[in-house]
């Protein structure tokens, strides 16, 4: 299974795009590239999942370069509402996918 | 459509106690699991399952059992509670390609 690295916490204002990076240097050829998002007390919420290049959706859109040995996340325009728990996960098999720590991200006002 | 349903949110047992955490989906996905997350961690990997009748262990099996009687259901059971299994724990079921959907969760404290 992939490995991957995030930086563990992040801090942005309102209103600001946020990109959070993720390193997954022995990424399979088979493997996927999924992002979820966690509120305190909650469970994970699936955001947004690529192969290669560019995926945007109504939330985030996510960006994969050639050698898909990392990828990131952007949100646009971040509120209060998006501060959470962000984790990238790598895999083919949704049953065993691991999840590191994750990114902290906090947005101020 | 309730998506994935856990019971109990709240359980509080003596060291030695067993007790089930229950799990149900109604999306008809073949694939289940259950993590557990502690304080500031991220989610392991307890134990997962393909399809009714076949399980398989993750990262962090040892103290829990599971079965998969049912496409719907898949229990975790934890056979003799330990201090060390106090945490808050995550049922998951997946569609498609690695995307999860995960309950609510069940916080258990075990004394």
């Amino acid at each position: 299974l992939a490995k991957t690295t995030q930086p563990i916490s992040m801090d942005s204002y309102e209103g600001q795009e946020v990109n959070i990076t993720c390193s997954h240097n022995n990424i399979a050829t088979n493997d996927y590239i999924t992002w979820y998002q966690q509120f305190p007390s909650q469970g994970p919420r699936f955001i947004i999942q690529g192969y290669k290049t560019k995926v945007t959706n109504e939330v985030a859109s996510l960006f994969i370069p050639a050698d898909r040995k990392s990828s990131t996340l952007s949100l646009p325009r971040v509120s209060l509402s998006d501060t959470a728990v962000y984790y990238c996960l790598v895999g083919d098999d949704g049953n065993k996918l691991v999840f590191g720590a994750g990114t902290i991200l906090r947005v101020k006002s | 459509n309730a998506g994935v349903t856990q019971t109990p949110k709240f359980q509080v047992l003596k060291t030695g106690q067993s007790m089930t955490l229950q799990c149900a989906q109604d999306m008809n996905h073949e694939y289940m699991s259950w993590y557990r997350q502690d304080p500031g961690m991220g989610l392991r990997l307890i134990h997962y399952s393909v399809g009714a009748g076949i399980t398989d262990q993750g990262e962090v099996p040892n103290g829990y059992n599971v079965s998969r009687s049912t496409t719907e259901d898949f229990p975790l059971r934890l056979l003799s509670a330990a201090p060390s299994q106090t945490s808050v724990y995550f049922c998951a079921s997946t569609s498609g390609a690695n995307v999860l959907t995960f309950g609510a969760g069940s916080r258990l404290t075990v004394l």
